[in-house]
């Protein structure tokens, strides 16, 4: 079955630099939120598009933006980056936000800055 | 605010022994609890959800969780823990965003 695909994998990036990733969710989920988790934290919620709006935000920087395209994928754009931003980036989708706890991951964008 | 704590940071398991992982919520209304599993490097799988209903739900791999309101708890257990079970295990409460606990690594000993 197809799972939430997200790229890239693996990014490295200078301090100052910008960094785009990408998520596409399952097929026919309309539903894309995106965690952050830290070197041995947990994940933590960044924000959420149900039907390309904005539907949730947490603790997302105000150097990061994302959307969600017509198609239903996401992305996740950060500039200015900090050596803090380095983490590991899930995107998870679900079928209408409706649908507590239906959330499936992808195995996440890991992003290192120097 | 929600909150999840799991007060156990490693959990150390012989092979085929039990296993309990415990977690405690702070929610304000029906808490929808879930759990889910790490392995190193990949990324989250739920193992088993409640809503409502039973207390004593049944997830994959095995694994079941009790719900207890009056101790605001949702452990996870096994009864025969497997090598293959060594990961990191989130206890996460909310609707649709959630907020998840600071993990319990869970290692298996021969």
């Amino acid at each position: 079955a197809a799972g939430v695909i997200q790229s890239p994998r693996h990014l490295i990036k200078e301090k100052r630099e910008t960094a785009t990733l990408k998520c596409y969710p399952i097929p026919r989920h309309d539903t894309v939120y995106w965690y952050q988790q830290g070197p041995g934290q947990d994940p933590q919620f960044l924000i959420s598009f149900y039907e390309k709006m904005q539907s949730d935000k947490g603790s997302i920087p105000d150097r990061f933006s994302a959307q969600q395209f017509s198609d239903y994928h996401s992305e996740l754009n950060m500039s200015s980056l900090e050596l803090g931003d380095s983490a590991l980036y899930f995107c998870a989708s679900s079928f209408g936000i409706q649908a507590p706890g239906e959330l499936f991951f992808g195995e996440g964008s890991r992003l290192t800055v120097l | 605010a929600q909150s999840v704590t799991q007060p156990d940071i490693h959990i150390t398991v012989s092979e085929g022994a039990s296993l309990e992982l415990r977690c405690n919520y702070s929610y304000g209304a029906t808490p929808y609890l879930f759990w889910y599993v790490q392995s190193p490097g990949q990324g989250l799988q739920l193992l088993l959800k409640y809503f409502s209903g039973d207390t004593l739900v049944q997830g994959i791999k095995g694994f079941e969780a009790e719900f207890k309101r009056s101790q605001s708890s949702f452990n996870l257990r096994k009864p025969s823990v497997h090598w293959s079970d060594a990961a990191e295990y989130f206890c996460a409460v909310g609707y649709s965003t959630l907020t998840f606990g600071k993990g319990t690594m869970l290692l298996v000993s021969p």
